[in-house]
């Protein structure tokens, strides 16, 4: 058990670039979240999967981010034509079927410019 | 909507003087709460769920509490690798699977030595 594994840990891109976050749950895990935290605040949910499955999208997602989880092992995150307030903290976490509460990993760090 | 709120904001302690931090809830059923310590840079630690009013938990210098509007988290006799941000989250029954949390915004604490 290795932990939820993300990369890169940072990204610093310019605005309009597309960026792609990776994902690697703990083995086993057949739930898989993503949140985004901004200086000063606390993780806002974006959206959950549960296997391959990708079952609720938050109203944050807009049209621009993509997520995805093929054959339910590792998770991406894609955002188009990035813009200055993508700017933020991207965490993944995962969580087995009989606990509600779930592990974080480190997060990737996005900067647009 | 399901809210968190945190208090106080920020809380600079001595090293070995106790203190609660605390954290008020509405959510339209309460699944479980959760506490979280985040150092700078990286994902929120796992350290407590809480299910019902009246529950404790303990773990080290910490111990979390619960009533049916709000969360404490004692610290007692705290040492400086105790300084972090404290996130506590909700979980709401939804009918679905999808174990969301809702945070607060997280209470800085500080120990100075």
């Amino acid at each position: 058990d290795t932990g939820v594994s993300q990369n890169p840990r940072h990204k610093i891109t310019k605005r309009g670039q597309n960026v792609t976050f990776r994902c690697d749950p703990i083995s086993e895990h057949n739930r898989l979240y993503w949140y985004r935290q901004t200086l000063g605040q606390g993780p806002e949910f974006l959206t959950y999967f549960q296997n391959e499955a990708q079952l609720e999208k938050s109203r944050l997602l807009s049209d621009r981010f993509s997520a995805e989880r093929p054959k339910g092992s590792f998770s991406t995150l894609e955002i188009q034509r990035t813009e200055q307030g993508d700017s933020a903290m991207y965490l993944c976490a995962s969580s087995p079927d009989r606990w509600e509460g779930y592990t974080f990993g480190s997060g990737t760090r996005l900067t647009v410019v | 909507e399901d809210q968190v709120t945190q208090s106080p904001e920020a809380l600079r302690l001595q090293e070995g003087e106790s203190s609660s931090l605390n954290c008020s809830y509405t959510v339209s059923g309460l699944r479980g709460l959760f506490w979280y310590r985040q150092d700078p840079g990286k994902g929120p630690e796992f350290l407590f769920t809480l299910y019902s009013a009246g529950e404790e938990k303990e773990k080290e210098r910490l111990k979390a509490t619960l009533t049916k509007k709000e969360s404490f988290l004692h610290i007692t006799a705290p040492k400086p690798e105790d300084s972090a941000t404290y996130l506590c989250a909700v979980q709401a029954y939804s009918g679905g699977s999808n174990y969301k949390l809702t945070f607060g915004k997280g209470t800085l604490l500080t120990v100075n030595p």
